[in-house]
């Protein structure tokens, strides 16, 4: 079945430091893959997204590249700063469908 | 526009008790899904809604959940029974009719049963 793999967390990272959170999945076809952050006390937000192979999705200087030959959807910003602080939970789907979630990362960024 | 909105933010009931929350959507969406946060199993979806479709009711855990849309909107999820087990954020997510499209979240119902 569809499945999810992502980095077991935490994170740890001083400011200004390289992030790269790794995901891969397990699916059928070709199903979109999303990043999702939940900043502390705050709901869950679609950080990035990308509906097809080899498509770059990116935003708040986030990105993360769709890579079919090696089921990868790698979470990488080149400078964290401590409002990056939160939980990313990597996630597909196939259309509408429902979304499979990893596990889910926490990352901890100190000044 | 308003997003998506869940009530109560926060319920505390005693095992054995039924509960019910709500959910509304994005206006104009016609999807709607329900998850769950807990720190055991992660997020885990529930049921789905696509308009008038018969509803996807693959992730429930048991006969003791349910879930009913009304009218194509206000979406309600009945936990009957309650059990310990149950305790979570319960998250709601609705979405446009077009495929791929993105799903946005509201803030969740913690439910803490005792």
């Amino acid at each position: 079945g569809n499945s999810v793999t992502q980095m077991e967390g935490p994170v740890t990272l001083s400011e200004e430091a390289f992030l790269t959170i790794n995901c891969t999945y397990t699916a059928t076809g070709y199903p979109s893959l999303f990043w999702y952050v939940q900043y502390p006390g705050e709901g869950l937000q679609l950080l990035l997204k990308a509906t097809k192979a080899d498509d770059k999705g990116s935003n708040k200087g986030f990105e993360a590249t769709y890579r079919k030959e090696t089921t990868s959807f790698h979470l990488e910003k080149g400078s964290v700063q401590v409002s990056d602080s939160a939980v990313y939970f990597c996630a597909l789907s196939h259309n509408t469908d429902k979304l499979i979630f990893g596990t889910g990362t926490r990352l901890q960024v100190f000044p | 526009g308003a997003g998506v909105s869940q009530s109560p933010s926060n319920k505390v009931t005693e095992k054995g008790k039924d509960v019910e929350l709500r959910c509304d959507p994005i206006s104009g969406h016609t999807a709607l899904y329900w998850y769950r946060q807990s720190l055991g199993q992660g997020l885990e979806f529930l049921i789905y809604f696509q308009g008038n479709s018969a509803p996807d009711k693959s992730g429930l855990p048991s006969d003791r959940f349910s879930a009913e849309r009304t009218g194509g909107s206000v979406s309600t999820l009945t936990i009957q029974r309650t059990q310990q087990e149950d305790s979570a954020v319960y998250l709601c997510a609705s979405s446009s009719n077009r495929g791929k499209e993105t799903q946005y979240f509201g803030p969740g119902t913690r439910l803490l049963v005792l």
